[in-house]
């Protein structure tokens, strides 16, 4: 069965950092596309990064271009997004889904406060 | 950017009766090998999203054949007969067919 657990969400003042991670089971993650989503509260669906299962290629929202940076790491079979200079609009439920979102994790929040 | 625009954003329903809703693209979604990477998702509250459909009209395993998708180019059509208590949330359309990839604003549907 395919599991994510997405893990790192937290509250940090504007201009921090963070990293966000998503350990997966039941599949290779790296040779699997996957996804990263967020939901601010309240609102809809935004889609923000994708990484190629196959070429290791990389896309991003132009919302997160140049400060968020999608990764993987097949020893720990995990997905990560470094997120730098993070702003208040981050704030919200940070999802990572795989194979085009067939399967998703549960979130974790990010709130961008000072 | 794709702009996905859903209509109606609210969807009251009667149990037992259908609902459609509709999803309209900005542009052809029609992709190089002749698909419309369009998915639709069910979002129950409190829980992560759920794919029903993909490439436009291909149900999910597991999905309830109440649920059927339709469409190619720009038109893209949800619908959901004899719509049922756990049908209640949020759905939204999403489109792969061109980056950056984008969501439509989603559709609250909600019982009479």
């Amino acid at each position: 069965e395919v599991q994510l657990v997405e893990s790192g969400g937290g509250l940090v003042q504007p201009g921090e950092a963070l990293r966000l991670s998503c350990a997966a089971s039941g599949f290779t993650l790296i040779t699997s596309d996957m996804n990263w989503v967020r939901q601010a509260p309240g609102k809809g669906l935004e889609w923000i990064s994708f990484i190629s299962g196959a070429t290791g290629a990389t896309y991003y929202a132009d919302s997160v271009k140049g400060r968020f940076t999608i990764s993987r790491d097949s020893a720990k079979n995990s997905l990560y997004l470094q997120m730098n200079s993070l702003r208040g609009e981050d704030t919200g439920v940070y999802y990572c889904s795989q194979d085009k979102f067939a399967a998703w994790g549960q979130g974790t929040l990010v709130t961008v406060s000072s | 950017d794709v702009v996905m625009t859903q209509s109606p954003l609210s969807l009251p329903v009667t149990l037992g009766q259908s609902a459609s809703i509709s999803c309209r693209s900005s542009e052809s979604l029609v992709y190089s090998d002749g698909n419309s990477y369009v998915i639709w998702f069910q979002q129950r509250p409190g829980q992560s999203p759920r794919r029903l459909i993909n490439k436009a009209s291909d149900r999910e395993f597991g999905v309830p054949d109440r649920f059927s998708g339709s469409g190619s180019g720009i038109d893209f059509t949800l619908k959901i007969s004899r719509v049922e208590a756990e049908d209640v949330g949020v759905y939204y359309c999403m489109q792969g067919s061109r980056w950056p990839w984008t969501f439509g604003q989603g559709t609250k549907v909600e019982i009479k």
